[in-house]
């Protein structure tokens, strides 16, 4: 089965650290990649997403992530943090066979002004 | 703007006393999906529609029930709702030739 770790269960920095969300994933074939953001009380939003070529992705917001195939790896980066990117993060898998997208746990980000 | 919309944001009801939960969508998408979401948790599927075709997750209870009468709507009906269900539920679509589903707000459920 399809399943997508997150390392982090909560993250608290300062304003102005870097920032780096660990996600690895489980399928093996062809996956599409997303991460997701959920600010306090609100809901699902779509930070970046990989489907292929260049596996470096710039989103939304300062957001990165790289997708390394070999690792099973699509970790999410910011070098500059802000106070208003506290969030819950999710990293999410999408198998097109399965028709469904699987999730990971969640990292909690707490940024410090 | 294209979206998903989804009705009432929040719904309290009592411990075993019927709820629906609405979800349409303006983006004219075939897949339509149901989670359930817990404080602190990562979004759960519940079922989703491929057009009419209904595919239930294994562990999804007979408590919850869906319906689709048309592409534009879908309705999560739960049963007998219990204090375990107080949760999100989020609405999201996909449309079959791309891989992205877009989420709704979401509907809060409060179980007294």
């Amino acid at each position: 089965a399809q399943s997508v770790s997150q390392h982090n269960h909560h993250v608290i920095l300062s304003e102005a650290a870097s920032l780096e969300l660990g996600c690895n994933y489980s399928y093996g074939g062809t996956v599409n990649l997303f991460w997701y953001v959920q600010y306090p009380g609100q809901h699902l939003q779509l930070l970046l997403k990989y489907f292929s070529g260049d596996p470096l992705v710039k989103g939304i917001k300062g957001f990165e992530a790289e997708f390394i195939k070999s690792k099973f790896s699509f970790n999410l980066r910011k070098p500059s943090v802000q106070w208003s990117d506290t969030a819950e993060y999710f990293c999410a898998s999408f198998k097109a066979a399965g028709n469904k997208l699987t999730f990971g746990g969640g990292t909690r980000v707490l940024v410090k002004p | 703007d294209a979206m998903v919309i989804q009705n009432p944001r929040y719904q309290v009801t009592q411990f075993g006393k019927p709820v629906t939960l609405s979800c349409s969508q303006t983006l004219n998408h075939n897949v339509m999906y149901w989670y359930q979401q817990k404080s602190s948790q990562a979004p759960k599927l519940l079922f989703h529609y491929y057009d009419k075709d209904f595919n239930n997750e294994a562990d999804t209870p007979d408590n919850f029930q869906s319906r689709r009468p048309n592409t534009s709507f879908c309705f999560l009906d739960i049963r007998s709702p219990g204090l375990g269900d107080a949760a999100m539920y989020l609405c999201a679509t996909r449309d079959p030739n791309y891989n992205e589903q877009f989420f709704g707000p979401g509907t809060r459920l409060t179980v007294l």
